[in-house]
């Protein structure tokens, strides 16, 4: 069964930094990509990043770009985003995903449960 | 980037009704579109992908259509555990964007 656990989310000041972490089991995790989708409180959904199955190739949305860093370590199975220079848009429900092949630009066929981060002073 | 506009944003229907939702992309992504279902306080689920595929699990009462610019997602008899919210995304590049949601509730 396909297992997706995130962590990390927090209250965190404008400014601040964070590493959320995605916890994979129930699948072979160096075979697929994986995606981060966040939410903000009562809106809809937004694709953050995106990367591949050996990590080669790293997509961002324009919103995070330059931030965000998305990265995998495939021995312990775990998806991280590290988050720069958070803003109070930021603030949102952060869910990992994982994509159904190797490509990072394709749908999303599991969800985690998704973990939340507040900005704020 | 491309943009996703759904229709319509909300919808009242009843247990047994037929509900169409529609997707229309700025511009051709062929038939690179997804559907997925959020209920309130869970994560989203995938329902159907390529446009008419419908992911391993999901009833057959969920189906979708088009390619190009126009999609459709239709639920041919509502069900009570199909209230929820519907969201539409583009594959076919990044950064990949969402629609932004119709929700259906109880009439």
């Amino acid at each position: 069964e396909v297992q997706l656990l995130e962590s990390g989310g927090d209250w965190v000041q404008p400014g601040g930094s964070l590493r959320l972490s995605c916890a994979a089991s129930g699948f072979s995790f160096s075979n697929y990509a994986m995606t981060w989708v966040r939410q903000a409180p009562g809106k809809g959904l937004e694709w953050v990043s995106a990367i591949s199955g050996r990590g080669g190739s790293t997509y961002y949305a324009d919103s995070v770009k330059g931030r965000f860093t998305i990265s995998r370590d495939n021995s312990r199975d775990t998806l991280y985003l590290q988050m720069n220079s958070l803003r109070a848009e930021d603030t949102a429900v952060y869910y990992c995903a994982k994509g159904p092949f190797y490509d990072a630009s394709a749908y999303s066929d599991y969800w985690g449960q998704g973990t939340l981060v507040t900005v704020s002073s | 980037d491309i943009q996703m506009t759904q229709s319509p944003s909300s919808l009242s229907a009843s247990v047994g009704d037929r509900v169409t939702i529609t997707c229309r992309a700025s511009r051709s992504i062929n038939s690179y579109l997804n559907w997925y279902q959020q209920k309130p306080g869970k994560a989203p689920k995938l329902l159907i992908y390529a446009a008419s595929s419908l992911q391993s699990g999901v009833p057959s009462r969920f189906s979708g259509s088009g390619s190009g610019t126009d999609f459709t997602l239709t639920i041919s008899i509502l069900q009570p555990e199909d209230f929820a919210t519907y969201y539409c995304q583009q594959s076919y590049n990044t950064p990949l964007t969402f629609g932004g949601g119709t929700k259906v509730e109880m009439k």
